[in-house]
């Protein structure tokens, strides 16, 4: 079956600190991946995605590699900010069809102390 | 656009009762996710509608948990009788579908619910 692995939150850092939160799949078909942000008490929202082998994802100073080669999908960011505390959820979506199905990570819970 | 509505946002219940959960998409979104998210297991999807249609409902828990789409812009979820394990937060979301394209799916901001 389809699934994702993210390491085990919870991760604290400091202001200005690098990020990197590893996210590995497994899929019975080609994915595109994703990475969903979900701040305090609001639900998710997408961050950034990647539909084949090799692109890159960004957005708000967040990138994330679609490696096939090592089925990963590991979400970076040079320089956090307490703003970017909240919890980060890695995804895959089989293409093709109608398969709109998300499969989730667990999620990773991030603080960012100033 | 007003994004995803949920309601209620909070619902505290006790076991045995009825609980229905209420969810309105963005307009002209064709697609329907209903969604629940425990510490335990996750985000875990119950059931997706398109065109008012139910599409997918494998992850329905059992017998005790409903779905329904009357309409475009109303979905309903509905646990009777509801149980302490039942106790999540669940989310909402649409999204639109686009000449085959995949378009990103938008999240309500969620109904905590506490079944005692």
């Amino acid at each position: 079956g389809n699934s994702v692995t993210q390491m085990e939150g919870p991760v604290t850092l400091s202001e200005e600190a690098f990020l990197t939160i590893n996210c590995t799949y497994t899929a019975t078909g080609y994915p595109s991946l994703f990475w969903y942000v979900q701040y305090p008490g609001e639900g998710l929202q997408l961050l950034l995605k990647a539909t084949k082998a090799d692109d890159k994802g960004s957005n708000k100073g967040f990138e994330a590699t679609y490696r096939k080669e090592t089925t990963s999908f590991h979400l970076e960011k040079g320089s956090v900010q307490v703003s970017d505390s909240a919890v980060y959820f890695c995804a895959l979506r089989l293409r093709g069809g109608s398969n709109y199905k998300l499969t989730f990570g667990k999620g990773t819970l991030l603080t960012v102390n100033p | 656009d007003a994004g995803v509505i949920q309601s209620p946002r909070h619902e505290v219940t006790e076991m045995g009762q009825e609980v229905t959960l209420r969810c309105k998409p963005i307009s002209g979104h064709d697609y329907l996710f209903w969604y629940r998210q425990t510490m335990m297991r996750g985000l875990e999807l119950l059931i997706y509608f398109n065109n008012n249609v139910p599409i997918d409902d494998s992850g329905m828990p059992e017998d005790r948990f409903s779905a329904k789409m009357p309409n475009a812009s109303f979905s309903t979820l509905k646990i009777q009788p509801s149980e302490p394990r039942d106790s999540a937060v669940y989310f909402c979301a649409s999204s639109r579908r686009d000449s085959g394209v995949y378009n990103e799916q938008f999240f309500g901001p969620g109904t905590r619910l506490t079944v005692l």
